[in-house]
């Protein structure tokens, strides 16, 4: 079992919506979440983390934790465009400074 | 802000050539590390470094070697470079929490 799972997508969204981008973790020991969004051949970009359960907002964006149920969401308000990229979900267990990689979930705005 | 620097965008090899893939950090982070992504593979951990001439091998280590000679400079070397090889390569560092790339280096072995 991968020890963070995410839908591969595409994703595909109308402009204006929200996109609702999911990941689990299969390790209890979990401490950290971290989302980073990737555009096609370009590095991964930190978009938001979260170490708390509930929510964090960050302008446009809403990352969602759940250490109980081991789920972890990115949420875009009024998605563009320029959204249109993947988004990897990362994570660190505790005590541990290496991030654990989900495979990312490519998202599609559509115009 | 920090700033990951790869000293290469985009490189093309030979096979059996020696390549040295260089990085450096400017944020006095203590861990360093190599990932290479392919289409469909997502992230795989090459080595890390968690101080000055520490390393540690990460998931997919074989063919490659790494080097920390100071804290801001982790190089990745690929000993005889094969078309296996061939792949966008990643550096990254951190302190706690988030890590932070370079911009990545795609290398081609032909």
């Amino acid at each position: 079992q991968k020890e963070v799972e995410q839908n591969s997508g595409p994703l595909s969204v109308p402009e204006g919506a929200i996109a609702s981008l999911n990941c689990t973790y299969s390790d209890r020991g979990s401490q950290s979440f971290f989302w980073y969004r990737q555009y096609s051949g370009k590095s991964p970009e930190l978009i938001m983390f979260i170490y708390s359960n509930g929510d964090k907002e960050d302008g446009r964006f809403t990352a969602q934790l759940n250490k109980a149920s081991q789920y972890v969401s990115l949420l875009i308000r009024d998605s563009q465009p320029s959204d249109s990229a993947t988004y990897l979900c990362a994570l660190n267990l505790d005590s541990n400074y290496q991030l654990i990689w989900g495979a990312g979930t490519k998202l599609i705005i559509k115009p | 802000d920090v700033k990951v620097t790869q000293s290469s965008r985009y490189l093309v090899k030979r096979t059996g050539e020696k390549v040295f893939l260089e990085c450096v950090q400017d944020m006095d982070h203590e861990n360093m590390f190599w990932y290479r992504q392919d289409p469909g593979l997502g992230l795989r951990l090459i080595y890390f470094s968690y101080d000055v001439k520490m390393k540690e091998k990460g998931d997919i280590p074989e063919g490659y070697s790494v080097s920390r000679e100071k804290k801001e400079r982790f190089s990745l070397i690929l000993e005889s470079a094969s078309t296996n090889q061939t792949s966008m390569y990643l550096c990254a560092s951190n302190l706690q929490g988030p890590s932070f790339f370079g911009s990545g280096t795609r290398l081609t072995v032909v």
